[in-house]
């Protein structure tokens, strides 16, 4: 079974630009969530996608955006970059809700200059 | 609000135990735990729902005390292997909404 799968890996974006992201969960999975994790905030909250309806959502700017596709594959934008961007992203994709077990990609490495 | 977890870090010898814990100022539907290897994706160890039930598998098993709203994670026997950093989730509802801890920096040595 193939897990979790991010892309790109990594990624060096110019301060202002906007960049997308992309996750394609577990097959059958249809619950993706998103998080930033940086060293000084550890794994930040960005939302939740089930079933292409955004269902939570963290305490981000509006800058940072994301959708889920109908065969659960999804992405997340950041558009107008700041340097506090950079940071690892991190999805995961669950069969259910808060009593399913969630399974990390090994994330999106991004680099804002 | 963010779980807190205790404590921030810890250094073990092979064969020694450890606990680490995760305390909540709301009441929790689920506690789940994870370990990330540095450079590696967080890898889920288990997850506990409300109903103050114990999980476990090889040495290491986790409780949850749904009155106290903490979690507690108990890794007997050390091993190399058990390096990492280990972060708690909770769901407050059912949700689906994961909100981590700061994570332990957990290091066994020989």
């Amino acid at each position: 079974k193939a897990g979790v799968t991010q892309t790109p890996r990594y990624l060096i974006k110019t301060r202002g630009q906007q960049v997308t992201l992309s996750c394609s969960p577990i097959s059958g999975h249809r619950s993706v969530s998103w998080y930033q994790q940086t060293p000084g905030q550890g794994l930040q909250f960005l939302f939740e996608y089930f079933s292409e309806t955004q269902r939570n959502k963290g305490n981000f700017p509006g800058r940072f955006s994301g959708r889920q596709f109908s065969n659960s594959r999804s992405e997340m934008n950041v558009s107008t970059l700041e340097l506090g961007d950079s940071a690892l992203y991190l999805c995961a994709s669950s069969a259910g809700l808060g009593d399913t077990e969630a399974f990390f990609g090994q994330g999106t490495r991004l680099t804002v200059v | 609000q963010q779980p807190v977890q205790s404590p921030q870090a810890v250094i073990l010898r092979e064969g020694e135990d450890a606990v680490i814990n995760c305390s909540s100022s709301k009441a929790l539907y689920s506690v789940h735990w994870y370990r990330q290897k540095h450079g590696e994706a967080p890898v889920f160890l288990m997850i506990l729902l409300k109903g103050g039930e114990q999980k476990g598998h090889d040495k290491i098993s986790a409780s949850f005390n749904e009155k106290k709203q903490q979690s507690s994670l108990y890794l007997t026997a050390s091993q190399l292997s058990y390096s990492g950093t280990y972060f708690c989730g909770t769901d407050a509802g059912n949700t689906g909404k994961l909100i981590f801890g700061q994570g332990t920096t957990l290091q066994v040595k020989p």
